[in-house]
């Protein structure tokens, strides 16, 4: 079965630049989390989406972020304008919420590896 | 609030030895769950076990082990006979019932040499 599949793995661009990084969850799971690691930080959770609605914004950093999921098979994450401290890796895992059930694990894709010059 | 505490940041084993990382996990609410991933160099984080509070039972699975303590608030793990392949970073985190925002610890790096 695939898993979440990210893309690019890699990006390098200039600051200024609009940023796009895609996520494809694993089909069936209804639930999409987009983090970001960094040395400095760890890992922090940005954003998270329930059937393809967002329900908790509160880690995006600022307004340069933004997130979108228009269906269950596909979202991603844009900066814009990209700044040097965005410079991360950012993962996209995927799971399956059933309201009060047990949580079921989060899988992650491979991420983006982002390097803003 | 939920937090999640590894306090070993780098361990070096030398191979065939066991090493325990440690997870200590602070929360309210009575119904929890926990998670060790694996980080290795190439980078993609990898699920390797969930528990949910109400299960206390530790958990083997080949050389990997798990120790869940409600009473000290832990969820260790044991590595018998590490291998070089074992050298990665290992995440412990935390969740509650219902909004799945997983609350990740600093990770621990485990360097198993030759």
């Amino acid at each position: 079965d695939a898993g979440v599949i990210q893309s690019p793995r890699h990006e390098v661009t200039e600051m200024g630049q609009e940023v796009t990084l895609r996520c494809k969850p694993i089909s069936g799971h209804n639930s999409l989390f987009w983090y970001r690691q960094t040395m400095m930080r760890g890992l922090e959770l940005l954003i998270y989406f329930n059937n393809n609605v967002p329900i908790d914004d509160s880690g995006m950093p600022e307004d340069r972020f933004s997130a979108k999921m228009p269906n269950a098979s596909f979202s991603t994450l844009k900066i814009q304008p990209s700044e040097p401290r965005d410079s991360a890796v950012y993962f996209c895992a995927s799971s399956t919420i059933s309201g009060t059930g047990p949580n079921q694990p989060q899988h992650f894709g491979d991420g983006t590896r982002l390097s803003i010059l | 609030a939920q937090k999640v505490t590894q306090a070993q940041t780098e361990i070096s084993v030398v191979e065939k030895e066991d090493v325990t990382l440690d997870c200590v996990y602070e929360t309210r609410d009575t119904t929890y769950y926990l998670f060790w991933y694996k980080q290795p160099p190439s980078g993609e984080l990898v699920f390797l076990i969930r528990r949910n509070s109400f299960d206390e039972q530790n958990e083997i699975s080949g050389r990997y082990s798990w120790n869940f303590q409600k009473s000290t608030s832990s969820f260790n793990f044991t590595i018998t006979a590490s291998q070089v392949v074992d050298s990665a970073v290992y995440f412990c985190a935390l969740t509650s019932t219902g909004f799945q925002k997983l609350v990740f610890g600093t990770g621990t790096r485990l360097l198993v040499s030759p």
